[in-house]
């Protein structure tokens, strides 16, 4: 069964200081994973999108991973803003389209 | 970059009576679009693939005659609650694939609360 593990469940950080999520996955065959930000009350933006060549990919001041051997990513947030405050859902792709999502990563950023 | 519009953002309405929520991609066109619900402080639950001309396809689990897919056009797809009641109130998300990626691009989601 194809499945998104994503830790930890929620996170409290202090503007500024960075942190990293993570995502495990068991979906199989690979095509691509997706790092999305959800702001409560709104649909998720993608950050990032990476396949199965890609190790590393930015977007700003986020920093996705992937380790395809070991099936995991991790997305690091750095100098973290207080705008950074959401859900972040880490989504894997199969060859098929089909889309497995993660439950999510809640953040708190506080002054 | 691509834009998925979706509306009404908000909806309120009395036990028994139906609600159509639009999903467009405003420059892109979109043969297939995807239907969620989320509950919250939980992920995107996909409820049904929305194909252009032809029938949805359904989760195991979600009802066809609850939730009624219209996928008209290639730009536009419709979601209809039938007969919504109170344990229909959720939040309710499309997407739209584009890109040789199938990138998705997100609705900014319908709140749906059923009085």
């Amino acid at each position: 069964k194809n499945q998104v593990e994503q830790s930890p469940q929620s996170l409290i950080i202090l503007e500024g200081k960075n942190c990293t999520l993570q995502c495990n996955y068991t979906v199989s065959p690979f095509s691509n994973l997706r790092w999305y930000k959800q702001d409560t009350g709104r649909g998720p933006v993608s950050l990032t999108i990476m396949t199965f060549s890609e190790n590393t990919k930015s977007n700003g001041r986020y920093t996705a991973t992937l380790d395809a051997d070991t099936k995991q990513s991790s997305l690091h947030i750095t100098a973290s803003q207080l705008s950074d405050s959401a859900s972040y859902i880490c989504v894997v792709s199969g060859n098929a389209g089909k889309s497995t999502f993660g439950d999510g990563t809640t953040l708190t950023v506080k002054p | 970059g691509a834009v998925v519009s979706q509306h009404p953002s908000r909806v309120i309405c009395k036990s028994g009576t139906s609600v159509k929520i639009e999903c467009r991609s405003l420059d892109f066109q979109a043969t297939t679009m995807f239907w969620y619900r989320q509950f919250p402080k939980k992920s995107l639950m996909l409820m049904a693939t929305s194909n252009e001309g032809s029938k949805a396809t359904y989760e195991q689990g979600v009802e066809k005659d609850k939730f009624l897919i219209n996928h008209a056009s290639l730009t536009l797809s419709t979601l209809t609650v039938t007969s919504a009641h109170p344990e229909d109130s959720s939040f309710y998300i499309c997407s739209a694939p584009q890109g040789p990626n199938e990138k998705l691009f997100f609705g900014s989601g319908t709140q749906l609360s059923v009085l």
